[in-house]
């Protein structure tokens, strides 16, 4: 089975930095995704890992630890239309390499 | 706006009723994919269908049945609905949806939000 823990809720000031961790566990990991929603709109897609190490584009970047089961999304110069949940979600080659989505980081930017 | 378009946007109906939902995946996706997000829920994976067929099963309820037509557009069909199934239904499509290209990536429609009274 799958596995995926991220914090419930955060706040973060708006021009700063943010990190919000996914830690997961799977037995085919096949890799993870970073998605951004807005309430009520469709999930759009941020990055992808399958490798260790950081992944960066443009504000945002993410990162991968393997051995770890662990994954961090960065967004930086933090804007109020960062404001949404953040979903992480692992491709497992065990689940017909589907996508399994932990229920998501609502952040809420404040000026 | 992902090139995944659903519809209806919005459909509201009584308990015991039967709905169809439909999507269109991006032009060359072979694969789609339904999802069901309640209230302050996760994603709920719920069937894949690649080129036709059905691919893989997730918490998808015997009320509840799918299928993709030749043209790759899908249809969800909710029967014998529940105040329960009050959600938004995601329709997301990939180009294989195999696993076999690491980087393939779903993208999804913008939602049918079905309210059942």
């Amino acid at each position: 089975g799958q596995n995926i823990d991220q914090p419930t809720e955060m706040t973060a000031t708006e021009g700063a930095i943010v990190q919000i961790n996914c830690t997961y566990q799977t037995s085919g990991f096949n890799g993870l995704f970073w998605y951004q929603q807005h309430a009520g709109e469709a999930p759009t897609f941020l990055s992808y890992n399958v490798l260790d190490g950081l992944e960066e584009k443009g504000r945002f970047s993410s990162f991968l630890s393997r051995s770890k089961g662990y994954s961090y999304l960065l967004l930086k110069e933090l804007q109020m239309k960062d404001s949404a949940s953040y979903l992480c979600a692992v491709r497992d080659r065990t689940g017909a390499n589907n996508l399994f989505f932990g229920t998501g980081t609502r952040l809420t930017v404040i000026p | 706006d992902s090139g995944v378009t659903q519809t209806p946007k919005h459909l509201i109906t009584a308990t015991g009723q039967r709905v169809t939902l439909r999507c269109s995946p991006r032009s060359g996706d072979l694969s789609v994919y339904w999802y069901q997000q309640s209230l302050d829920q996760g994603l709920q994976f719920l069937i894949q269908y690649y080129n036709g067929e059905e691919r893989a099963k997730g918490n998808i309820l015997e009320r509840f049945s799918a299928q993709q037509f030749p043209d790759l557009h899908s249809e969800l069909n909710l029967s014998s609905l529940e105040l329960g199934d009050s959600a938004l239904y995601f329709c997301a499509s990939s180009v294989e949806g195999q696993g076999i290209t690491s980087t393939d990536t779903q993208y999804f429609g913008p939602g049918t939000r079905l309210t059942v009274l």
